[in-house]
Parts: C-alpha cells; sequence; structure tokens
C-alpha cells in the first residue's frame, strides 16, 4: 500500500536556524512527491514538488530532492523565519493516480 | 480567480441536529475532494469525485455522513444526525484531476463543532 512517515513535531527552533523534516514514502509505481504548508487558520496550500528521480524542488527558500533510492523527501531550508511557523505535509501521489497520502504533518514553531 | 469557497466557516451545533457543508471547487477542476482534519486522527480523505461522480467514498465514517455534487461548480458535504466526535475542521480541495503531477487547492475549512 501507500504511505507516508514523517518525522513527529513539534519542531522548535530559534529564527536562523537550520531546517530539516525527514519524510520517507512507500507506493505504487513511480510517484510524484509533494510538500504542502498549512499555516494557521487556513487550508493546505502546496509549497514545492518534484516528479521525477533526482529532481529538486524549491519555493521561498525551501527545497526537498526526490531521492527514489531511499524512498525520501525531506524538506529544508537554511534559514527560518518566525514567518515559516506553520504545518507541513509529505505527500506523494502514486503513479498512475491523482489521489495523494498525506502524511500526518510536522508542526513547526520558530522563536525570534 | 476566487480559489476554492467554502460556507460557512464556522458552524456550531448540537448533537443530532443536520449540518451542511458546502464548496465551490475552482472554474475547470474536474476533482474535488472532501477531507476531515483533527489532532486525533490528522487529515482523512472522506470522498472524491471526478467529473461530478463520486469515484471512491470509502473514507465517508457512516451512513450519517452524504455528499454530492450536483454540478462542477457546487458539492455539499451533510451529517445527519451530527455527533460530538464529529467536531473537526472540514476541508473541500480541487485539482484538474488530469495528471499525477497536479496540486490540490484548498478551501480555508469549515471548523464544525457539535455539542
Amino acid at each position: 500500500g501507500n504511505s507516508v512517515t514523517q518525522m513527529e513535531g513539534p519542531v522548535t527552533l530559534s529564527e536562523e536556524a537550520f531546517l530539516t523534516i525527514n519524510c520517507t514514502y512507500t507506493a505504487t509505481g513511480y510517484p510524484s512527491l509533494f510538500w504542502y504548508v498549512q499555516y494557521p487558520g487556513e487550508g493546505l496550500q502546496l509549497l514545492l514538488k518534484a516528479t521525477k528521480a533526482d529532481d529538486k524542488g524549491s519555493n521561498k527558500g525551501f527545497e526537498a530532492t526526490y531521492r527514489k533510492e531511499t524512498t525520501s523527501f525531506h524538506l529544508e531550508k537554511g534559514s527560518v523565519q518566525v514567518s515559516d511557523s506553520a504545518v507541513y505535509f509529505c505527500a506523494p501521489i502514486p503513479g498512475g493516480s491523482y489521489i495523494p497520502t498525506f502524511g500526518r504533518g510536522t508542526s513547526l514553531i520558530v522563536h525570534p | 480567480d476566487a480559489g476554492v469557497i467554502q460556507s460557512p466557516r464556522h458552524e456550531v451545533t448540537e448533537m443530532g441536529q443536520e449540518v451542511t457543508l458546502r464548496c465551490k471547487p475552482i472554474s475547470g477542476h474536474n476533482s474535488l475532494f472532501w477531507y476531515r482534519q483533527t489532532m486525533m486522527r490528522g487529515l482523512e480523505l472522506l470522498i472524491y469525485f471526478n467529473n461530478n461522480v463520486p469515484i471512491d467514498d470509502s473514507g465517508m465514517p457512516e451512513d450519517r455522513f452524504s455528499a454530492k455534487m450536483p454540478n462542477a461548480s457546487f458539492s455539499t458535504l451533510k451529517i445527519q444526525p451530527s455527533e460530538p466526535r464529529d467536531s473537526a475542521v472540514y476541508f473541500c480541495a480541487s485539482s484538474t484531476g488530469s495528471s499525477g503531477s497536479d496540486e490540490q487547492f484548498f478551501g480555508p475549512g469549515t471548523r464544525l463543532t457539535v455539542l
């Protein structure tokens, strides 16, 4: 079956710290990989995506690389800001489908 | 485009009452999804439609839940009768539904509280 494992949160960091949120997945076929972000009181929105092996998705200073050999899609940012405080969801879409499998989400709290 | 529109944004009701949540997807999107989000269970897919036809409702928790999509621009999720354990944030999302690289666009959600 299809599944996603994200690191448990909350992740608490000081402003300008380096961020890594781990994500590993199992998915049938050749999946596309997504990270969504949910700011307080809002719906999820796409942060970045990668559709083939070794591709790097990037947006707003965040990056994630599609690692097929390790079935991972870890999210990184070199210097977080208070405004990055949100919940981050890893969400692969299995090959041949358009339905994502959402992880449990990882809460990030950034202190000034 | 205004994005996915949901109403109401907040709903407080008493146990046993009927609740109807509404969603207007982005124009031109062929797929519509209803999700429920709680602290305990995270984000759960309840049902999704493609071209107004329900494709998979296996996530609907029980017969008290029903969803319809009478046309391409409107969908409802109904709970009858409602129970306190239905309290959650309900999201509607839409996508083009044409390929696995398509993102989903989420509405702002309806926060439901059943007393």
